[in-house]
């Protein structure tokens, strides 16, 4: 199975601020998954990110509040813009390896003050 | 994606066998059944995943009822590590099937 690094792990940000995600793949995939998992909750997908094309955002997710990047098939960043309490949340990624499901990254733990 | 309907919570004895139900009555039929499960504060863990036919392997087997609107996972022998949320997710076949987590199954193994 892949292996994910994602960075960073925790962060605490001030209200009105952005951070980017980063997660590193040790193969190459053709599609990344964004996912958001707030406190006590179960995991909602944000969006697909495919190589050399816009990220497919899913309904309640917009590309100003959550742009994504894609530059090849091993990496991608998650954007949290203009960050509000709500944010505060899990972020994962995760890619498709076909049969063998899905493999998720540890997650980023944000925290916004 | 077909929704699925699992039970929020369970208990099981350690060492005895955990099994945990999940009811996709709309499942269409190119899509499989996967299990993943969630340890606290970790992100989701590929389990098994099947289609019409009963899967096993090192962690767990699933069985899928003949009219495949049901399944079940079994955790053979639970251990207390296997304390954790489990999620039966439908999913289609094709490579744009998206996995839909639903809110899953809180499964405490007890000693």
């Amino acid at each position: 199975s892949a292996v994910i690094s994602q960075k960073p792990s925790r962060d605490i940000c001030q209200r009105g601020t952005s951070l980017t995600i980063q997660c590193q793949v040790d193969s190459q995939v053709t599609m990344m998954f964004w996912y958001r998992q707030q406190p006590g909750q179960s995991l909602t997908l944000i969006a697909t990110a495919n190589q050399g094309s816009e990220a497919t955002y899913e309904s309640g997710f917009v590309i100003d509040k959550f742009p994504i990047s894609r530059p090849n098939l091993t990496f991608s960043t998650l954007t949290v813009s203009n960050m509000s309490p709500e944010d505060s949340s899990i972020y994962l990624c995760s890619v498709d390896l076909g049969n063998y499901g899905y493999t998720f990254g540890s997650g980023t733990r944000l925290t916004v003050v | 994606d077909a929704k699925t309907t699992q039970p929020p919570s369970m208990d099981c004895a350690e060492g005895r066998a955990a099994n945990l139900p999940c009811n996709h009555s709309t499942i269409s039929g190119n899509e499989y059944v996967y299990w993943y499960r969630q340890i606290h504060s970790q992100g989701p863990q590929y389990i098994i995943h099947g289609l019409k036919n009963n899967e096993t392997n090192e962690m767990a087997s699933l069985i899928i009822t003949e009219d495949r609107k049901s399944s079940t996972l079994i955790l053979p022998h639970a251990t207390l590590r296997d304390t954790a949320v489990y999620y039966c997710i439908v999913r289609g076949s094709s490579n744009t099937g998206k996995l839909i987590f639903g809110q899953g199954t809180t499964l405490q193994v007890k000693p």
